[in-house]
């Protein structure tokens, strides 16, 4: 079934650690995006991808980076986690980016723990 | 600054009518989203207003009116797999996202 899949669901991290949340997607949307949710706030937008080969910060972009090296794959690093950074995230995609955005569609999340 | 407002929890009765509301405050309008997400799962898109307005798309509608920064979401003859949260979203002028916190609804039999 097409969509946008994510890995890991779940994980449990050290403080200190590096980490990489895989996304992909096989819909062939130009435009993809890196969600945080947290209980009691909306979705907060880390970084985004209008496009392959560019990517623009959020509202929450500080310990996180991506890369958009092709269509499909729009993986996010955290360099050295820390506990704040314990959240679920969302990978999430658009046929189109602005100003013709419309739908997402969202991967199902990577519940990450930092200890 | 920009802001989402929305009730945390509504309940309400299997079969009846309920309107979840949500007010926005954003630095310029590119359009008013509505999200479903039922507990543990992803957000998935239930409706899109640009224009002021009632929407309706089967037993959901979703209705807008800029001038008031005002949005609801309109869901009749209510199912028990209606349990879930509801997320509005408002575009600014950058197209960004900015979402509420999402209304949990809990249907009653």
């Amino acid at each position: 079934i097409a969509g946008i899949t994510q890995a890991p669901t779940s994980q449990i991290l050290a403080a200190g650690r590096r980490m990489t949340l895989r996304c992909t997607q096989d819909m062939r949307h130009n435009a993809m995006y890196w969600y945080r949710q947290d209980l009691g706030l909306g979705l907060r937008l880390i970084h985004y991808s209008n496009t392959a080969g560019t990517t623009g910060k959020g509202e929450v972009p500080d310990g996180y980076s991506v890369s958009r090296a092709n269509t499909d794959d729009f993986p996010l690093t955290l360099a050295s986690a820390v506990p704040s950074q314990t959240s679920v995230y969302f990978c999430a995609s658009s046929l189109l980016g602005p100003p013709n955005t419309g739908e997402l569609f969202f991967g199902e999340g990577s519940r990450l723990t930092v200890l | 600054g920009q802001n989402i407002d929305q009730p945390t929890e509504m309940t309400a009765t299997e079969g009846a009518i309920v309107q979840i509301n949500c007010t926005y405050q954003t630095s310029g309008f590119n359009g008013l989203f509505w999200y479903q997400q039922h507990a543990g799962e992803a957000p998935t898109f239930l409706s899109y207003n640009v224009l002021d307005g009632l929407e309706e798309k089967g037993r959901f509608s979703s209705f807008l009116s800029r001038s008031k920064g005002y949005s609801y979401l309109l869901l009749k003859e209510l199912q028990m797999k209606d349990s879930a949260s509801y997320l509005c979203a408002a575009a600014g002028s950058n197209y960004q996202l900015i979402w509420g916190a999402g209304t949990k609804l809990i249907i009653k039999p």
